[in-house]
């Protein structure tokens, strides 16, 4: 157990379906982070949020909908996803404002999208 | 965000040391340098990072060139839970601006008994 908790681990959802991906840390950390890694793919950072505010969305199509209700929280909305959405999907927090300091992350949510 | 250059994979022995090189010939002077690794179905685990001086904890050792453009992961005695992808990142939170870890394909170690 890392202290930053994703459920559920595994999820498979059709492609009209609408699912919720969940993440919580109570680590005290003021920022988190939603991160996409497909099959031999290194991470791609989705979306970051600061002190519960989005400061950052990588491009990332509308079909992702991150939502952060304070700050031990992280959701990830998803809708009419695509089969190349499947991937493992991780969570991470840190604090704000300062390099130095790690990241941790949580277990991951597997996707299928069929 | 600057970037670093691993090698894709490297082997070891079990119980031998393992020197894992990462350069960032860009790396500005406020750039943090992070590990992490990521063992098979997991997410990344941090590992040790540093700023200019050589770092130590029960992990890992991380040993820093004096111009900072590369860096070495010391694993002191590898063990089999040690295989994993390990990733050398730069990271600098800029006026106030929330860090951001960008990774790279790391190095795959493979560990042999």
């Amino acid at each position: 157990e890392t202290g930053v908790t994703q459920t559920p681990r595994h999820l498979v959802m059709g492609m009209t379906n609408k699912k919720s991906l969940k993440c919580e840390q109570h680590l005290g950390h003021n920022a988190m982070y939603w991160y996409k890694q497909s099959a031999k793919k290194p991470l791609e950072l989705m979306f970051v949020y600061s002190l519960e505010e989005r400061v950052e969305n990588n491009s990332v199509p509308s079909r992702f909908s991150p939502e952060c209700p304070n700050s031990s929280h992280l959701f990830l909305h998803l809708h009419t996803l695509q089969p190349e959405d499947s991937a493992l999907y991780l969570c991470a927090s840190s604090l704000h404002g300062t390099s130095n300091y790690g990241y941790t992350f949580g277990s991951g949510t597997r996707l299928t999208v069929v | 965000d600057a970037k670093t250059t691993q090698p894709n994979s490297m082997e070891s022995n079990e119980e031998e040391p393992v020197h894992l090189p990462c350069n960032h010939s860009t790396i500005s002077g406020t750039d943090y340098i992070h590990w992490y690794r990521q063992l098979p179905s997991q997410g990344p685990e941090y590992v040790i990072h540093g700023l200019t001086s050589n770092v130590n904890n029960r992990m890992a050792s991380l040993a820093i060139a004096e111009d900072r453009k590369s860096s070495t992961l010391i694993l002191h005695r590898a063990t089999l839970r040690d295989a994993a992808v390990y990733y050398c990142i730069l990271s600098g939170a800029r006026g106030g601006a929330t860090n951001k870890l960008i990774f790279g394909t790391g190095t795959l170690l493979a560990v042999q008994p």
